[in-house]
């Protein structure tokens, strides 16, 4: 069964640090794009950054750029997202998902932005 | 960056009606476009890729048009299943991009 589940999600204070996680399996993890992609509650889709296949080009959105790193390991199947000074604003549910377009999306982590 | 504007934000139509959901780009995307169905708030389905393309096992009645910078994602005959938000989403480059969403609503 194809299969991204993240894992990570917490409530953090303003200013702090999270790294979420998302396991893959059931598909060639490493012949994919991966992407996080969020949803704040009650609001739309926002796209946040994603990966090449090995990991040599990343692309961030303007907001999260230079807080938010992300990487993969390919012998895990797994992809991370380290987010550091976290704001109110970041407040969503993070999805991991495979390829430029997909039926693949994790079930989501919700992250919670508040003192 | 490219930025795309979903119209209408929200609408209410009667089952078998035609819907027709635009999405226009403000810059050209040629046909690197999908559209997305997402039900109870977590949900997703890939309905369209590259513009016009179905995705296997999406019912026939959602079609897909447009290239360059507008798109439509048209619903033959609304069924109550379909009650749910449509997304569009660029991806010819980064950033990806997500339309606003359009929540359809049965009359």
């Amino acid at each position: 069964e194809v299969q991204l589940v993240e894992s990570g999600g917490a409530l953090v204070q303003p200013g702090g640090s999270l790294r979420l996680s998302c396991a893959a399996s059931g598909f060639p993890f490493g012949s994919y794009w991966i992407n996080w992609v969020r949803q704040a509650p009650g609001k739309g889709l926002e796209w946040v950054a994603n990966i090449n296949h090995d990991g040599s080009e990343k692309y961030y959105e303007d907001s999260v750029k230079g807080r938010f790193t992300v990487s993969r390991d390919n012998a895990k199947s797994s992809l991370f997202l380290q987010m550091n000074s976290l704001r109110a604003d970041d407040t969503a549910i993070y999805y991991c998902v495979a390829g430029h377009y997909s039926n693949v999306w994790g079930q989501g982590t919700l992250v919670t932005v508040s003192s | 960056d490219i930025r795309l504007t979903q119209s209408p934000s929200s609408l209410s139509a009667s089952v078998g009606d035609r819907v027709t959901i635009t999405c226009r780009a403000s810059q050209g995307i040629t046909h690197y476009l999908a559209w997305y169905q997402q039900k109870s708030g977590k949900v997703f389905r890939l309905l369209i890729f590259d513009s016009s393309s179905l995705e296997s096992g999406v019912p026939s009645r959602f079609s897909g048009s447009g290239s360059g910078t507008d798109f439509t994602l048209t619903i033959s005959s609304l069924q109550p299943e379909d009650v749910a938000t449509y997304y569009c989403q660029k991806y010819d480059s980064a950033p990806w991009t997500f339309g606003q969403g359009t929540k359809v609503e049965i009359k």
